[in-house]
């Protein structure tokens, strides 16, 4: 099993709607996560940080840990064109840090 | 302030050349991430730094890859006999030592093309 579990897409939402962007990890011990994003031919650029249980929201960016289910989500309100892009997420981490591959989303005006 | 500067953007070698890409990290972070991301792939960790020390280079693909990083600051990434396959862009990170979390601010990358 991967560290770290994405589903690659492509996600295509039209514009407006909400974009549900999920993430299962393995390792327990996990404390945080990040979640990037990656325009094409861009490097990523962190959106959220996540340390504990339950939601943390930041403008239309919403956030969900539910470390007893393993599971990391982004969720997106009101998907614009330029939400576009490849969003990855990883624990936090010491030292090594392992991505998830990133899961790409098209917003559909 | 400056945020992490990777040289060069781009570099076109020929197959077997050696390459040197060099990253310079934001003022006082300590901790120094090297990751290749070949065309619509995911992040792939090759090395970490803690200062001048290495911990962690168990994703280094081969022995033709070496890394290393002086006065806890610039790091350079070699690869030796370059081969094709290796064309990827080549991403650096560096993260602040310290706090609750541990985002890494990502360079803009070097892209690698083996002829």
């Amino acid at each position: 099993q991967k560290e770290v579990e994405q589903n690659s897409g492509p996600l295509s939402v039209p514009e407006g709607a909400i974009a549900s962007l999920n993430c299962t990890y393995s390792d327990r011990g996990s404390q945080s996560f990040f979640w990037y994003r990656q325009y094409s031919g861009k490097s990523p650029e962190l959106i959220m940080f996540i340390y504990s249980n339950g939601d943390k929201e930041d403008g239309r960016f919403t956030a969900q840990l539910n470390k007893a289910s393993q599971y990391v989500s982004l969720l997106i309100r009101d998907s614009q064109p330029s939400d576009s892009a490849t969003y990855l997420c990883a624990p936090g981490g010491y030292q090594k840090v392992t991505f998830g591959i990133g899961t790409k989303l098209q917003v559909i005006p | 302030g400056a945020g992490v500067s990777q040289s060069p953007s781009n570099k076109v070698t020929e197959k077997g050349k050696d390459v040197e890409l060099r990253c310079d990290p934001i003022s006082g972070h300590t901790a120094l991430y090297w990751y290749r991301q070949s065309l619509g792939q995911g992040l792939e960790f090759l090395i970490y730094f803690q200062g001048n020390s290495a911990p962690d280079k168990s994703g280094l693909p081969s022995d033709r890859f070496s890394a290393e990083r002086t006065g806890g600051s610039v790091s350079t990434l070699t690869i030796q006999r370059t081969q094709q396959e290796d064309s990827a862009v080549y991403l650096c990170a560096s993260r602040h030592p310290g706090g609750k979390s541990y985002e890494q601010y990502f360079g803009p990358g070097t892209r690698l093309t083996v002829t």
